[in-house]
């Protein structure tokens, strides 16, 4: 069964102290692995698709990366704006649909 | 440019009434979906539509339809209320193409039944 688990699920950390995000997939006929913003009482916003293991892409502070089985969603010197729901979604070959993940819910403090 | 704009934002409903949520779009894009997202579940596809006078269903489509008649408008109806449908519902577009993955979202509508 196709899936997808992020981990953890909800992240504390202190301003400048940078982590990662985990996206674990079983997806079989993958096509592209996708990051995704959600402020509070917003919509999801757009930040990055991967295609082929060892793709890599930045925006700012934050990069995302993915091998055969999961991507990484690195946050580097985060800010208290980089505070979040970041969601990781798969896309299946033949369908224009994504699946999400349940989210990890990363708080920046000052 | 809007961009994607649902209406209404909120809105309270009593077990067994009905209501139109309205998504609509000024980015030209042949994509759409509905979605309805709840604590601890994420984000789940309800229909999505790839061109005008096209619907399909998506991971949770029971109790709910959908029409697609004028390509920059997408309606999400429910017939008859649940609370089981308490959520907040999420309508977004994207272009066809290569680039169908890049969606946009509306900023939502909180529904509570009772």
């Amino acid at each position: 069964e196709d899936q997808v688990t992020q981990s953890p699920e909800a992240l504390r950390l202190q301003e400048g102290e940078s982590s990662s995000l985990n996206c674990s997939y079983t997806v079989s006929g993958l096509r592209g692995l996708f990051w995704y913003r959600q402020d509070p009482g917003k919509g999801p916003e757009f930040l990055f698709t991967l295609y082929s293991a060892g793709e890599e892409k930045e925006k700012e502070r934050l990069k995302a990366t993915l091998t055969k089985k999961e991507s990484f969603l690195h946050i580097t010197a985060p800010k208290p704006e980089d505070s979040a729901t970041y969601l990781c979604a798969w896309g299946k070959g033949g369908s224009e649909k994504l699946v999400f993940g349940k989210g990890t819910k990363l708080t920046v403090n000052p | 440019n809007a961009g994607v704009t649902q209406t209404p934002k909120f809105r309270v409903l009593k077990t067994g009434q009905s209501m139109t949520l309205l998504c609509a779009q000024d980015m030209n894009h042949e994509y759409m979906y509905w979605y309805r997202q709840d604590p601890g579940m994420g984000l789940r596809l309800i229909h999505y539509s790839v061109g005008e006078g096209t619907t399909a269903k998506g991971e949770v489509p029971d109790g709910y339809n959908v029409s697609r008649l004028k390509k920059q408008n997408f309606l999400l109806g429910l017939e008859s209320a649940a609370p089981s449908q308490t959520s907040v519902y999420f309508c977004a577009s994207s272009y066809i193409g290569t680039s169908w993955y890049e969606q946009y979202f509306g900023p939502g509508t909180r529904l509570t039944v009772t």
